[in-house]
């Protein structure tokens, strides 16, 4: 248990569905993270969000959509996704500053897409 | 940030101690050596991190050499829980967001 909580843990889901993932920090941390990890690939930092904006979004196709409402709460909504979005998608928080910003990762949500 | 060389693979009796090693030679000054697991189909797992001094929490040992080219993580009485692809990874602190995983050690504890 590492203080970061993802739902739901395993979706399936069609290309034409709209669905959202979610994480929840309980760290007090001010930076958050989604990660995508495709099979047999390392892991690829998607969004970063720090003090509740976006400070980075590595080319990331607009089918994936962040949002940070609150420095606890992240989430991920995913519309019109394809075959090869199927990935397990990994949330991570971090405090801020070179004593803290160790990232901590919940235990991600395999998606699944139809 | 510094790259990282790993043996793809290592195994382990239960109870020895397990020791990952890992190449860093290009390392800065100011690059920390951060250690992740990751049992399958899980998160990653933070284990420890260090800069110069050999550092050790509840979990492992993390070994630094003197020229800080390389570094050892020590699992000192490995379970089979302790199965897992073991990654190490060098960055400056509070340079950036990226955790550059590469490809790490799988490692395997036998019974």
């Amino acid at each position: 248990e590492t203080g970061v909580t993802q739902t739901p843990r395993h979706l399936v889901m069609g290309m034409t569905n709209k669905k959202s993932l979610k994480c929840e920090q309980h760290l007090g941390h001010n930076a958050m993270y989604w990660y995508k990890q495709s099979a047999k690939k390392p892991l690829e930092l998607m969004f970063v969000y720090s003090l509740e904006e976006r400070v980075e979004n590595n080319s990331v196709p607009s089918r994936f959509s962040p949002e940070c409402p609150n420095s606890s709460h992240l989430f991920l909504h995913l519309h019109t996704l394809q075959p090869e979005d199927s990935a397990l998608y990994l949330c991570a928080s971090s405090g801020l500053g070179v004593d803290t910003d160790t990232q901590y990762f919940g235990p991600g949500t395999r998606l699944t897409v139809l | 940030d510094a790259k990282t060389t790993q043996p793809p693979s290592m195994d382990c009796a239960e109870g020895r101690a397990a020791n990952l090693p890992c190449n860093h030679s290009t390392i800065s000054g100011n690059e920390y050596v951060y250690w992740y697991r990751q049992i399958h189909s899980q998160g990653p797992q933070y284990i420890i991190h260090g800069l110069k001094n050999n550092e050790t929490n509840e979990m492992a040992s993390l070994i630094i050499t003197e020229d800080r080219k390389s570094s050892t993580l020590i699992l000192p009485h490995a379970t089979l829980r302790d199965t897992a692809v073991y990654y190490c990874i060098v960055r400056v602190a509070d340079s950036g967001y990226a955790l550059n995983f590469g490809k790490g050690t799988s490692l395997l504890v036998t019974p």
